[in-house]
């Protein structure tokens, strides 16, 4: 079936500095969505991706979808306390529910 | 009304009781979905309800048993569990493959 393989697992950074976390897949994706989950929260919806090439944006939140569907990356600018937190990736098989996620990238930031 | 509740927030019980979780939205989505979460992992997915109708069943153990009564309720009945289905188990809606909605979740821990 279909996976959607997620890294780093692990990102810790320094209050004001920028990351990226990716996300890949061997076969071309429908569209493809990333959540955000708190420590201790429930994972929240932040955007869908579906046209080849698209790159929207959310304040300091750049988010990306391969010209191949195959890839995805999720950019963030000086990054804040806020931003703690675990970022999934997920995925859509074609006509289906089913929404496939990624491992998850956690990020810790230091003051 | 965009949220999706989830109770109880918390819930501990033996290996030989019943108990049942609720989930309810008011937000007209017709797809609904039980997810279990272990520790560090992304939501695993059990369950989807399509129009009030079970259309996906991931192997879930029958001791797990899910319920749609109408468009904006679901539940999960549970019955005889083992200690290693403790995990936060997540409730979420959605429009078809658009971005899913998320409950807070029940913590659940089966002594």
């Amino acid at each position: 079936g279909q996976q959607v393989m997620q890294i780093p697992q692990y990102q810790h950074v320094q209050e004001g500095e920028d990351f990226t976390t990716y996300c890949n897949s061997s076969t071309t994706l429908s569209n493809i969505q990333w959540y955000k989950q708190r420590p201790g929260g429930h994972p929240v919806f932040l955007i869908q991706l579906v046209k080849s090439g698209e790159v929207k944006k959310q304040k300091r939140l750049t988010f990306q979808f391969g010209e191949a569907k195959k890839n995805s990356s999720l950019h963030i600018t000086a990054t804040q306390t806020t931003d703690v937190g675990t970022y999934f990736c997920a995925a859509h098989p074609n006509n289906d529910y089913k929404l496939s996620f990624g491992a998850g990238t956690t990020v810790t930031v230091r003051a | 009304d965009t949220e999706v509740t989830q109770t109880p927030k918390h819930l501990v019980m033996g290996m030989t009781n019943k108990k049942s979780l609720k989930c309810e939205q008011h937000m007209g989505h017709r797809a609904m979905y039980w997810y279990k979460q272990k520790a560090k992992k992304p939501p695993e997915l059990m369950f989807v309800y399509s129009y009030e109708k079970l259309s996906i069943n991931e192997s879930v153990p029958s001791r797990f048993s899910p319920e749609c009564p109408n468009s904006s309720l679901l539940n999960l009945h549970l019955h005889a569990l083992q200690p290693e289905d403790s995990a936060l188990y997540l409730c979420a809606s959605s429009q078809f493959d658009t971005g899913q909605f998320f409950g807070p979740g029940t913590r659940l821990t089966v002594l």
